[in-house]
């Protein structure tokens, strides 16, 4: 079955430094893949997404993600993180088909330090 | 990017009464909307898809008959939880579908917060 995978539960990174979250999916062939982010008591926000091309991607807010098929991953990075970044991110896949519904990860809670 | 409306924001209801949340695509016309519910601090699960037109797809676990949802237009989508119980309190968030072919992206409106009390 498909499934994805996001192994960190929560990240502390401080003020300025880089961040990466992890994102490992299962499927036979590549999903179509996306990173969102959720603000408390908010609905989600598309940061960006993957189908095909350039394997990596770059979204909004100045994060990036990459897709590597040999290791299934997805991981999504930021090279300076600011405060206002501190949220939930999910990592969500989709098969390559019309009108189906997205499988999300599990989330990672990001806290930002000053 | 697409914008998807939801509403109520926030809901406070009794045990057994029936509260009804709309999903609205606001710019653009939606032939499937999906339903997910968020528990806290957990991800999301769908909980049925939604063809305008035709009955709902609900997913194993999921009763029909107590989470109602109709898709009169392509533009209005709406889960209405009857005889909502405590434990149906929970983040419900609406998605629609832009594009086509495959290479479809979700827009999510920003939730309903329902307590049941």
């Amino acid at each position: 079955a498909q499934s994805v995978t996001q192994p960190d539960i929560h990240i502390t990174v401080s003020e300025g430094a880089s961040l990466e979250l992890r994102c490992n999916y299962s499927y036979g062939a590549t999903p179509y893949l996306f990173w969102y982010v959720q603000s408390p008591g908010q609905g989600l926000q598309l940061l960006l997404k993957y189908f095909s091309g350039d394997t990596l991607v770059q979204g909004i807010k100045g994060f990036e993600a990459e897709f590597k098929r040999s290791q299934s991953s997805f991981n999504l990075r930021k090279p300076s993180v600011h405060w206002s970044d501190a949220a939930e991110y999910f990592c969500a896949v989709v098969l390559n088909q019309a009108g189906t519904a997205l499988i999300f990860g599990k989330g990672t809670t990001l806290s930002v330090s000053s | 990017g697409a914008v998807v409306s939801q509403h109520p924001s926030r809901v406070i209801c009794k045990s057994g009464t029936s509260v009804k949340i709309e999903c609205r695509s606001l710019d653009f016309q939606a032939t499937t909307m999906f339903w997910y519910r968020q528990f806290p601090k957990q991800s999301l699960m769908l909980m049925a898809t939604s063809n305008e037109g035709s009955k709902a797809t609900y997913e194993q676990g999921v009763e029909k008959d107590k989470f109602l949802i109709n898709h009169a237009s392509l533009t209005l989508s709406t889960l209405t939880v009857t005889s909502a119980h405590p434990e149906d309190s929970s983040f419900y968030i609406c998605s629609a579908i832009v594009g086509g072919g495959g290479a479809d992206t979700q827009y999510f409106g920003p939730g309903t917060r329902l307590t049941v009390l």
